[in-house]
């Protein structure tokens, strides 16, 4: 079965700094995206990137960008010049190859932004 | 552009009563999945659909049941509820390309937060 791991259940980062939340997978598929979401107090859920397995460049959106390590099973999120907007519950997503497939979440990393 | 609609956008029940929940997905996506997430948790999977026939199932208690209909729209139904059925349930909805090689994201609802007294 695939597994997310989110090891870091709170953050914190001073407004225009830059941060990185952690997240590791476990799969035995080929074929598989990774996602991060954000989660504001809305409790919206919003993709901030994604990142397919078989790309073996690293995701960017802006001020979001992803580490894709294939072989540790790694995909960690970078978000420069840090926002107080960015202030949200960030869940790393796995989901197998498909589109129907589901998708499966890390426990979720809290992340504040200090003015 | 258009986005994934639920309703009610909350909900509050006794215990022992029956909820429906509706998803309205993105128009032409055909695909609709259902998630829960509890108080403090991460969203778990409960159901999903395709082209209106379950596509896979998760931790979803016998007491629920969904269906996709003709138009895609999604009901999800619980009946005797409990009180750790309290949580905001999501709904999100893709479409399948046939490309090889490029998958859509899932869009999400605003959810449904469901609170059982």
């Amino acid at each position: 079965a695939q597994t997310v791991t989110q090891s870091q259940p709170e953050m914190s980062v001073q407004e225009a700094e830059t941060v990185t939340l952690s997240c590791t997978y476990d799969t035995s598929e080929s074929d598989y995206y990774l996602f991060w979401y954000k989660q504001p107090p809305s409790r919206q859920m919003i993709l901030v990137i994604r990142q397919e397995a078989y790309k073996q460049q690293n995701a960017t959106e802006n001020r979001f960008s992803v580490n894709f390590q294939k072989a540790a099973k790694s995909f960690s999120l970078k978000i420069s010049d840090s926002q107080l907007g960015d202030a949200a519950m960030y869940f790393c997503a796995y989901r197998r190859g498909g589109a129907t497939n589901k998708l499966i979440f890390g426990t979720g990393t809290l992340l504040a932004v200090q003015p | 552009a258009a986005g994934v609609i639920q309703s009610p956008r909350h909900l509050i029940k006794e215990k022992r009563e029956t909820a429906t929940l509706k998803c309205y997905p993105i128009p032409r996506h055909d695909t609709v999945y259902w998630y829960q997430q509890g108080p403090g948790q991460d969203p778990q999977f409960l159901i999903s659909f395709y082209e209106k026939m379950q596509s896979d199932k998760g931790s979803i208690p016998d007491r629920f049941s969904a269906q996709q209909f003709s138009d895609y729209h999604s009901e999800l139904n619980m009946s005797s509820l409990e009180l750790g059925d309290s949580a905001l349930y999501f709904c999100a909805s893709s479409y399948l390309t046939h490309i090889q090689g490029w998958d859509t994201e899932a869009f999400f609802g605003q959810g449904t937060r469901l609170t059982v007294v």
